[in-house]
């Protein structure tokens, strides 16, 4: 399969903590994207990390990308409950004009 | 506001029926895309389209088909040919058709049921 794992498949934290999710893949990638889905609703693209890249910042998101182990972390800090949604990582793959999805993993940021 | 618009939001189908899903654009976006999202699932291509009157199959293409005669609009038509037709069907864009993928931008989604 083109997709690559995300993990873990889900994630329940207090507000406040830190979540981090991962992202693994296996083919040689040119950018990774990072996405978030609310029940019901569309993706949301949060951020996007080339592959000459090593680490990214937005606001409470830091993403994280080893090309060497082929995987990609999403780390948000001071979680609250509005970041209670699925998280996707997308891999835009060499070569493809294609990006490829993970199935997500699902944070829940109890109150 | 520029975005996305996919209608309905809701469809209920009855077997052997066809159905199409609306997706409009005012993004002035070049590709857009189909993605099927089934419980507990990533996203699986269904079809692309770079350009107006071009589009090509993704993974999952067979039971559907696309049409693309304006930049703003990519419908997708469920066929009775496609045998497992509930899921939530995605559209997007993005503001380049070449390589590597950007960024892509999300419509709401339409939830299709088959009775």
């Amino acid at each position: 399969s083109q997709q690559g794992e995300e993990d873990p498949q889900a994630l329940s934290i207090q507000e406040g903590e830190n979540a981090t999710m991962n992202c693994s893949y296996k083919t040689s990638i040119n950018n990774l994207q990072w996405y978030r889905q609310n029940s019901g609703r569309g993706l949301v693209h949060l951020i996007l990390i080339r592959s000459n890249e090593r680490e990214k910042h937005s606001g409470r998101l830091r993403v994280t990308l080893d090309t060497s182990k082929k995987s990609s972390s999403l780390l948000i800090t001071a979680s609250r409950a509005a970041d209670t949604a699925s998280y996707f990582c997308a891999r835009a793959q060499g070569g493809s004009e294609k990006l490829v999805f993970g199935k997500g993993t699902k944070l829940t940021v109890n109150p | 506001d520029g975005g996305i618009t996919q209608s309905p939001k809701y469809l209920f189908r009855k077997e052997g029926q066809n159905v199409t899903l609306s997706c409009e654009q005012n993004l002035n976006h070049d590709a857009m895309y189909w993605y099927r999202q089934d419980p507990g699932q990533g996203l699986r291509l269904i079809y692309y389209s770079q350009i107006v009157n071009d589009f090509q199959k993704g993974d999952i293409a067979e039971g559907y088909s696309v049409s693309r005669e304006k930049k703003e609009s990519f419908p997708l038509t469920v066929t009775s040919a496609q045998k497992n037709p509930t899921a939530f069907y995605l559209c997007a864009s993005s503001i380049n058709s070449g390589r590597p993928r950007g960024e892509l931008f999300f419509g709401e989604g339409s939830r299709l049921t088959v009775l």
